[in-house]
């Protein structure tokens, strides 16, 4: 079974522009929830879709949106770009949210460099 | 809310030694707890995770971690280091209430000198 793909794999962008990352879950998976990861602030949490509602949401401006369509593939949006916002995001997917014991499998993840 | 404290972000080992790496967690409430590894240019993959049931979970590639309620811990162990450990490892909590919410720790930097 394919595990979780994200496209691009790498992207650079320049201040001001907006990107859009896609996420494809595991066959099957419903669930997908993203993640930004830097140097500075770890691994935080952005979001979690699960049939195209957002379920969860991290500390993030509004800036950082994303949208889950009915086969379960994600995708989120940065606009007006800065140059924090430069990262690793990473996508994970899930069966279910199932209470939170669920395991989440995680794609390579897009990394994103903003000039 | 939860956290997640991991002591020490570099450990160094040599071969075939014990690999011992230390997480805390605080929560209100019972926690599900998470070990995943990273490897250069990847994404993150899980070792273990403690759900309920019994506290000594064993994962993949020889490692194991105990939850210990009294402690607020979940350390993650392997008897012997291997090079190919060498990576960075995460633990990370969520709650029962929080769906598929990670709150992840800082990392530790695993390196196994030969």
């Amino acid at each position: 079974k394919a595990g979780v793909t994200q496209t691009p794999r790498y992207l650079i962008k320049t201040r001001g522009q907006q990107v859009t990352l896609s996420c494809s879950p595991i066959s099957g998976h419903r669930s997908v929830s993203w993640y930004q990861q830097t140097p500075g602030q770890g691994l935080q949490f952005l979001f979690e879709y699960f049939s195209e509602t957002q379920r969860n949401k991290g500390n993030f401006p509004g800036r950082f949106s994303g949208r889950q369509f009915s086969n379960s593939r994600s995708e989120m949006n940065v606009s007006t770009l800065e140059l924090g916002d430069s990262a690793l995001y990473l996508c994970a997917s899930s069966l279910a949210p199932s209470g939170g014991a669920e395991t989440q499998y995680f794609g390579p993840g897009t990394r994103l460099l903003v000039l | 809310a939860q956290s997640v404290t991991q002591l020490g972000s570099h450990v160094s080992v040599s071969e075939g030694a014990l690999v011992l790496l230390r997480c805390n967690y605080s929560s209100s409430v019972p926690p599900y707890l998470f070990w995943y590894v990273q490897y250069p240019n990847q994404g993150l993959q899980l070792l273990l995770k403690y759900t309920t049931g019994a506290t000594l979970v064993k994962g993949i590639n020889g490692f194991e971690a105990e939850f210990k309620k009294s402690e607020t811990s979940f350390h993650l162990t392997k008897p012997s280091a291997h090079m190919s450990d060498a990576a960075e490892y995460f633990c990370a909590v969520t709650l029962n209430n929080a769906g598929n919410m990670l709150t992840f720790g800082g990392g530790t930097r695993l390196m196994v000198k030969p």
